[in-house]
């Protein structure tokens, strides 16, 4: 069974740093790209950051670029986020995500994310 | 960045209702779209990729169409397990973006 926990969350105050890790079972992780989204209170969600297999190639959103990092240990089954001058509305819940992929019958590939942790929230307060 | 609308934004449906939900997006994605089924608390749960194919354990009520750059994700038959808002999410090209979302609550 899939399972990806994550931990890390909490209080921080603005400027302050957090450390996000997702721990995953269930599958081979390194075959898998991994993502983390997050979602505002009451809002939408938001992807912000991919890692790829070998943790070699990173993408981010504009709004966390330059702050956040994230990388992944294959050995341990884990991909992280640190989280570095983080703002008030930094504040959500984050959740990792898993890369799955598939090909059709002309041999098209498609990703999307199949299998996703319960989250942990992140507030950002004074 | 690719700008996905959904609409509606609120939708009040009946159980046994068909109900349809509009993603459009602001340039073409080649099919790289997904829907996703979130209930209040819970993360999101994968129901739809590549437009149209149908993750696998989600009930066959549950499609997906395209039409150029409109998606359309319709339920035939509401289920009170259906109640719950719904994203679409583009996966061509990063940033991955997401719809506002649609809520779908009982009338």
């Amino acid at each position: 069974e899939v399972q990806l926990v994550e931990s890390g969350g909490g209080v921080v105050q603005p400027g302050g740093s957090l450390r996000l890790s997702c721990k995953a079972s269930g599958f081979i992780f390194s075959n898998n790209w991994m993502h983390w989204v997050r979602q505002a209170p009451g809002q939408g969600l938001v992807w912000i950051s991919r890692v790829n297999s070998d943790g070699r190639s990173t993408s981010y959103a504009d709004s966390v670029k330059g702050r956040f990092t994230i990388s992944r240990d294959n050995a341990n089954n884990t991909v992280t986020l640190q989280m570095n001058s983080l703002r008030v509305d930094d504040t959500a819940v984050y959740y990792c995500a898993r890369d799955g992929y598939s090909f059709d019958s002309s041999g098209q590939y498609y990703n999307y994310f199949d299998f996703w942790g319960q989250g942990t929230l992140v507030t950002v307060s004074s | 960045d690719i700008q996905l609308t959904q609409s509606p934004s609120f939708l009040s449906a009946s159980v046994g209702d068909r109900v349809t939900i509009t993603c459009r997006a602001s340039q073409g994605i080649n099919s790289y779209l997904a829907w996703y089924q979130q209930k209040p608390g819970k993360a999101p749960k994968l129901l739809i990729y590549a437009a149209s194919t149908l993750q696998s354990g989600v009930p066959s009520r549950f499609s997906g169409s395209e039409s150029g750059t409109e998606f359309t994700l319709s339920i035939s038959s509401l289920q009170p397990e259906d109640f719950a808002t719904y994203y679409c999410q583009q996966l061509n090209s990063y940033p991955y973006t997401f719809g506002q979302g649609t809520k779908l609550e009982i009338k």
